[in-house]
């Protein structure tokens, strides 16, 4: 068990809807980070947050967006959703959020639009 | 552009010998590398990892194996067990630069036992 806990782990819904994904990090740990998986493809990184700012940013689409809340967890919002959204998104952690620790993962949420 | 590769989707080897699996990488401001396994339906474990300034980093079973030079990193499993039958998947940081963490797209090992 990492620790770092999400939910939903799984949501079906409809092209043109909006959902949101929920993850809980490590207890003291201050950043979160945000990734995707799609069919058999690796891990995309799309945005960390570091004790609530934005701290980079990777291919996150527009009509997605994240925050981090002041008591840590953080939220993905995916809004206008289309068939190629549907994929793994995962939800890791780290106690220094400066790239030289590892990143702890919970299992995941797993979307499917339909 | 994928800055860290993992060109071999699968690999089988038979249990008690050695795993070898490979990743290469573009960027040459990474400075900090993880080993990360991954079962289905789970998240990424971490493994192991080694920082640019050693050429390699021992636990247990599980040794990595940096060439900077050759922007190539290496996973070593010895012996192998069926139980390490997964996904493995290399990362990298620029550390203290863009915080960003850049995964390989993975390669699914299988021990036959």
């Amino acid at each position: 068990d990492s620790g770092v806990t999400q939910t939903p782990k799984h949501l079906i819904t409809a092209t043109g809807q909006r959902v949101t994904l929920r993850c809980s990090p490590r207890s003291g740990d201050l950043s979160v980070y945000w990734y995707q998986q799609s069919l058999d493809q690796g891990l995309q990184f799309l945005i960390q947050y570091y004790n609530g700012e934005e701290r980079a940013k990777g291919n996150i689409l527009e009509r997605f967006s994240a925050q981090q809340f002041p008591d840590l967890h953080s939220e993905l919002n995916l809004s206008s959703l289309e068939l190629g959204d549907s994929a793994l998104y995962f939800c890791a952690s780290s106690g220094t959020g400066t790239g030289l620790s590892p990143l702890h993962f919970g299992n995941g949420t797993r979307l499917t639009v339909t | 552009d994928q800055q860290v590769k993992q060109n071999s989707p699968s690999l089988s080897v038979q249990e008690g010998r050695i795993s070898i699996l490979n990743c290469d990488y573009t960027n040459s401001m990474f400075d900090y590398f993880l080993w990360y396994k991954k079962y289905p339906a789970e998240g990424p474990t971490f493994l192991i990892s080694i920082s640019s300034i050693k050429d390699k980093n021992e636990d247990g079973r599980f040794t990595v194996f940096l060439n900077k030079s050759a922007k190539h990193l290496s996973l070593h499993i010895v012996p192998s067990q069926p139980g390490d039958s997964a996904v493995y998947f290399c990362a990298a940081s620029e550390g203290s630069g863009t915080y960003k963490y850049i995964f390989g797209t993975g390669t699914r090992l299988k021990v036959l036992a």
